[in-house]
């Protein structure tokens, strides 16, 4: 059956940078656009970034472009969020969870990491 | 990059048919998708594409879209699923991806 296992989240003083893994399990990763979302304590869903399946085409939201970094290895099965200069509106449960083809939507996700970011 | 409206919270009887709405410009491009969230939980896909349904969601269950407006139908709704209720789609460039601000579905 699909697992997608994050890990990775933890307490950090704004600044500071994480990074996030996802291994998966269960079905060809690499066939599979991958993606990051979150989920700010008692707040709705927000995409973070996507990833296609070779690794060649990465997108972001604009609120974490240019300090958040997202990479795969497709001989690990694994997808990773690179996370610097965080802020404390980054705050959340991370997610990641595997795309749909064509379609922009996510059919499994992970339970979640949480990031905290705090002084 | 685009926006999904949802209303915040709606209410049905148990038993009873009801409609969340979500409302944006990237939905006359593109198909929403649906997901449920429950307390705790990560949130579970239950409509994407036109009204396709995972394997093992409930019939009851559909989605339909007019227009800038695609909605989620619950047929016969039951206690299990009061939950949050989130879409998403891509947006107006078809490249990012945008989620509604989610609707809590209380079932009385």
């Amino acid at each position: 059956q699909v697992q997608l296992v994050e890990s990775g989240g933890g307490l950090v003083k704004p600044g500071g940078s994480l990074r996030l893994s996802c291994a998966a399990s269960g079905f060809t990763f690499s066939d599979y656009y991958m993606s990051w979302i979150r989920q700010a304590p008692g707040k709705g869903l927000e995409w973070v970034s996507y990833i296609s399946s070779s690794g060649s085409t990465i997108y972001y939201a604009d609120s974490v472009k240019g300090r958040f970094t997202i990479s795969r290895d497709n001989a690990k099965n694994s997808l990773y969020l690179q996370m610097n200069s965080l802020r404390a509106e980054d705050t959340a449960v991370y997610y990641c969870a595997r795309a749909v083809a064509g379609n922009g939507a996510f059919d499994y996700w992970g339970q979640g990491t949480l990031v905290t970011v705090s002084s | 990059s685009s926006e999904l409206t949802q209303d915040p919270a709606v209410s049905v009887a148990l038993g009873q048919t009801v409609r969340i709405t979500c409302q944006g410009d990237s939905l006359r491009s593109y198909y929403a998708s649906w997901y449920q969230q429950k307390p705790g939980q990560a949130p579970v896909l239950v409509i994407y594409g036109k009204n396709n349904r995972p394997s093992g969601i409930p019939d009851r269950f559909s989605g339909s879209s007019s227009g800038n407006t695609a909605s989620l139908t619950i047929t016969g709704a039951q206690a299990e699923d009061e939950a949050d209720y989130y879409c998403n789609s891509r947006d107006s460039s078809g490249n990012l991806v945008v989620f509604g601000g989610g609707t809590k579905l209380t079932v009385l």
